[in-house]
């Protein structure tokens, strides 16, 4: 049962134009949020994150835009540039408690 | 601080044999979390730990595999009578349950992962 679901597996966007990955969980309980970046042969970091009480939060580049009353989480990076190309997982937990993962979206920013 | 560690980084089996794969999480995480990823595809959950027990291990395949935590030592992922499917990275991540007033959480916190090989 996936309880965080990631429908684009792929994404490619001009360098400086805005990527938007989407997320979408089912299970209301959840408080928190997190976007994880993941590059090849190396684990997930965490990127930025969004606790249920807010609906946005910033850092940088990259902001996370949560929407509870249709479950969806987005996450927008502007400007894209090269190095963002990664696969991006969304993931979800409540309490502190188990992370749900989606099973990512993989972007390719071109120069 | 170091930070969750895993080994091996890459392991070769053949077919039939044993594979134990180790991860120690960060100092203080009592939170363990194994997940594969299958050629192409994204995290799948497997098995969730606390010290010494098993909280959610409905990603598990019903046979061959197993995990522990135990009290001292690391994580452990057994996989016996390996098949060529069971050729994938597995992630461990380990967290420190902890929610905040303002609404912040805990985070996981990723190894590098293990890459296994059955051939």
């Amino acid at each position: 049962d996936q309880q965080v679901k990631q429908n684009s597996p792929s994404l490619s966007v001009q360098e400086g134009r805005i990527s938007i990955l989407n997320c979408d969980y089912t299970n209301s309980m959840f408080d928190y949020f997190l976007w994880y970046k993941k590059y090849p042969a190396e684990g997930p970091t965490l990127l930025i994150s969004i606790s249920s009480i807010k609906d946005k939060n910033e850092d940088g580049r990259f902001t996370v835009f949560l929407n509870k009353s249709a479950k969806h989480l987005s996450l927008h990076i502007v400007p894209s540039q090269p190095g963002d190309s990664a696969v991006y997982f969304c993931a979800a937990n409540r309490d502190g408690n188990q992370f749900y993962f989606g099973t990512g979206t993989s972007l390719t920013v071109i120069p | 601080n170091a930070g969750v560690m895993q080994n091996p980084r890459h392991l070769v089996r053949r077919r039939g044999q044993e594979a134990r794969l180790r991860c120690s999480p960060m100092k203080g995480h009592s939170h363990v979390y194994w997940y594969r990823q299958l050629p192409e595809e994204g995290l799948k959950f497997m098995v969730y730990l606390q010290k010494e027990n098993i909280i959610d291990e409905s990603g598990m395949p019903k046979e061959r595999f197993s995990a522990e935590f135990p009290k001292e030592g690391p994580s452990i992922l057994r996989i016996q009578q390996v098949v060529r499917g069971d050729s994938a990275a597995y992630f461990c991540a380990s967290s420190l349950r902890r929610v905040s007033p303002d609404g912040s959480n805990t985070e996981a916190f990723f190894g590098q992962g293990t890459r296994l090989t059955v051939v």
